[in-house]
């Protein structure tokens, strides 16, 4: 069964700097997908970005870049330049194949990232 | 707003009652999800439809549980004879590709 470890309950990081989520995951597919999702306070969930386990190239979108290390089953969220608006839960979630070939998502406990002025 | 939507956002109960909770998915989107978000967690895939069709559903759906997608549209989730565990954030997302959420109904039962 698939599985989604983030070991970081709560982080602070102080605003324009970059920061880093850490997201182990578990899966004996050798095809998989892993995603991040941001939710604010507001609950809800925010797509920021993907990367597929036979991507050659890191995945980036904006200020959002995924650190993926095969090797290390590990698929950390980059968040540059922080701003005050990046304060909300990160989800890391991988993706588990349903029955028609379609997948649903299996997501970590999050992690809660306060910016600080 | 051509998001996924769901209502209504928030809704308090007392145990025993049914409530009942409606998603509407981004339009040209065929599959529907519904997940479970309880505090402090991440959400847990409840069930999922293609079209009209309900293709799994998780072991957490209960027989109090009930989800409908009739016309392959909205979707609704009912949850018959409620109780206090049954408090959690209700996340309906359509996908294309990607899985876009909606705003979550927040369901405290009293």
């Amino acid at each position: 069964a698939q599985k989604i470890t983030q070991t970081q309950p709560g982080m602070f990081v102080q605003e324009k700097e970059a920061v880093t989520l850490d997201c182990t995951y578990d899966t004996s597919d050798q095809s998989y997908g892993l995603f991040w999702y941001k939710q604010p306070s507001s609950g809800e969930m925010i797509f920021l970005i993907y990367q597929g386990s036979y991507d050659e190239q890191n995945a980036t979108e904006g200020r959002y870049s995924l650190n993926f290390q095969k090797a290390r089953k590990s698929a950390n969220l980059v968040i540059s330049a922080s701003q005050l608006g990046d304060s909300a839960m990160y989800f890391c979630a991988m993706r588990e194949a349903t029955m028609d070939s379609s997948y649903k998502l299996i997501f970590g406990s999050g992690t809660r990232l306060l910016v600080r002025p | 707003d051509t998001g996924v939507s769901q209502d209504p956002r928030h809704k308090i109960t007392k145990r025993g009652q049914n409530v009942t909770f409606r998603c509407d998915p981004i339009s040209e989107h065929n599959r529907l999800y519904w997940y479970r978000q309880t505090l402090g967690q991440g959400p847990e895939f409840l069930t999922y439809f293609q079209n009209e069709a309900q293709l799994e559903k998780s072991r957490l759906l209960s027989d109090r549980f009930s989800a409908e997608r009739p016309k392959g549209s909205f979707s609704t989730l009912e949850i018959q004879r409620t109780e206090q565990g049954d408090s959690a954030m209700y996340l309906c997302a359509s996908m294309d590709g990607t899985q876009y959420f909606g705003p979550g109904t927040r369901l405290t039962v009293l």
